[in-house]
């Protein structure tokens, strides 16, 4: 079964800067889907960024990017310029593309940002 | 504009009750999904609808129910069978079941057993 491991409970980094967000994950598939997802304050989940395995290059979404390391199962999440707004959990998620996963959502347990003023 | 509603925010249960929890969603998307958090714990879903009429169990379906009679609704019945209800739940939808489809998320309930 498919695991994602999000080793870093909690997070600050100074306004403007730069912080990175660590996850690894574990499966014995080649291809599928991962997901960061912002849950601030009011705990609406918001989706972040994504990346489908197969494809090399890493996404971009304005300030927010990820590192993939395909082979190393590792997919962190790169905020620049932090901003107060960025202050939330951050988690990240896995979803199989066999059908017989139900494409069911994996997730980490997550990240809480907090960003310095 | 565009959707999910959950209601209520904060819902108080008396152990021994069953309560429901409402999802609605105008995406006009066929998929939808019920999960719970925790804290320090990542999202476990509950159920799930790929379709009105039909839905499925999740990885902790123990203790809940669903029904899916309309495409926009997904009510999540939480029964006095669940042990430790006591959780912050979000309702999801996505236009289709795959992979690639991104789910939506509603602004969750939080049940308190008291």
């Amino acid at each position: 079964a498919q695991t994602v491991t999000q080793s870093q409970p909690e997070m600050s980094v100074q306004e403007a800067e730069t912080v990175t967000l660590s996850c690894t994950y574990d499966t014995s598939e080649s291809d599928y889907y991962l997901f960061w997802y912002k849950q601030p304050p009011s705990r609406q989940m918001i989706l972040v960024i994504r990346q489908e395995a197969y494809k090399q290059q890493n996404a971009t979404e304005n300030r927010f990017s990820v590192n993939f390391q395909k082979a190393a199962k590792s997919f962190s999440l790169k905020i620049s310029d932090s901003q107060l707004g960025d202050a939330a959990m951050y988690f990240c998620a896995y979803r199989s593309l066999l059908m017989d996963s139900n494409y069911q959502l994996i997730w980490g347990a997550g990240t809480k940002l907090i960003i310095k003023p | 504009d565009g959707g999910i509603t959950q209601s209520p925010k904060y819902l108080f249960r008396k152990e021994g009750q069953n309560v429901t929890l409402s999802c609605e969603q105008n995406l006009n998307h066929d998929a939808m999904y019920w999960y719970r958090q925790d804290p320090g714990q990542g999202l476990r879903l509950i159920y799930y609808s790929q379709i009105v009429n039909d839905f499925q169990k999740g990885d902790i379906a123990e203790g809940y129910s669903v029904s899916r009679e309309k495409k926009e609704s997904f009510p999540l019945t939480v029964t006095s069978a669940q042990k430790n209800p006591t959780a912050f739940y979000l309702c999801a939808s996505s236009i289709g079941q795959f992979a690639y489809n991104e789910q939506f998320f509603g602004p969750g309930t939080r049940l308190t057993v008291l």
